[in-house]
């Protein structure tokens, strides 16, 4: 089945202690990004990634790391976790460039910071 | 920067109703996106549109791209209660890079059984 899966799914930490979300698609997608999901704001974008070794910065970068080794995978990396990063997280990925094909979302990952 | 806004914010209607979500753009796009989301669960891609007045039809659904490509819309007919969610437009981030996804906030639909 053509997924986009992110582990884990829920995630309670403290302030400080690193943690990283992993992505990973079995379509063969050359594109992959990550949002954040707050209410009031929708959805913004953190990093994304058009193909292996290419990342770039979305709207809302800070505090975020990522890397693309493989085609099918994009970890998110939060080396200090802050309270300002709870919120819920998802994955996407798309065959071409994410603005001009579908994007495939994962089923997110809901972390709390405390 | 860009900005692109959805309206309204909440929309509360009875079944069997329609119901029209806007989303307008600061500036002129190349294509803009239109995905839907479930409560709890993730953004779904409903459709692309791409040329000027383009209008796109999906079972109830009515997708409209203006004619200056600054603003689109979803209509939906007859609603049901299965139409629930929140409706999200999405465009390409012209003040950022080139993979840079901009979206409006989004409409969240509740239907009255």
């Amino acid at each position: 089945e053509a997924q986009v899966t992110q582990n884990p799914r829920y995630l309670i930490t403290v302030t400080g202690k690193k943690l990283t979300v992993t992505c990973s698609q079995n379509m063969n997608h050359e594109y992959m990004s990550w949002y954040r999901q707050d209410p009031g704001l929708g959805l913004r974008q953190i990093y994304y990634s058009m193909n292996v070794e290419v990342t770039d910065k979305g709207d809302v970068p800070e505090g975020y790391k990522v890397s693309r080794k493989e085609k099918r995978n994009f970890p998110l990396i939060l080396e200090s976790p802050s309270p300002n990063q709870t919120s819920l997280y998802f994955c996407a990925s798309s065959l071409g460039r994410g603005i001009t094909d579908t994007q495939y979302f994962g089923p997110g990952t809901r972390l709390t910071v405390l | 920067g860009q900005q692109v806004m959805q309206i309204p914010q909440y929309q509360h209607v009875q079944e069997g109703e329609d119901f029209t979500t806007y989303c307008n753009s600061s500036t002129t796009l190349s294509n803009i996106q239109w995905y839907k989301q479930r409560p709890g669960g993730h953004p779904v891609f409903l459709i692309q549109l791409v040329k000027s007045g383009e209008v796109k039809k999906q079972k109830r659904l009515t997708f409209q791209f203006g004619e200056a490509k600054k603003n689109s819309s979803l209509h939906i007919t007859a609603t049901q209660t299965t139409d629930v969610g929140t409706y999200f437009c999405a465009g390409p981030n012209y003040g950022g890079s080139q993979g840079n996804l901009i979206f409006g906030k989004g409409t969240k639909l509740s239907v009255k059984p």
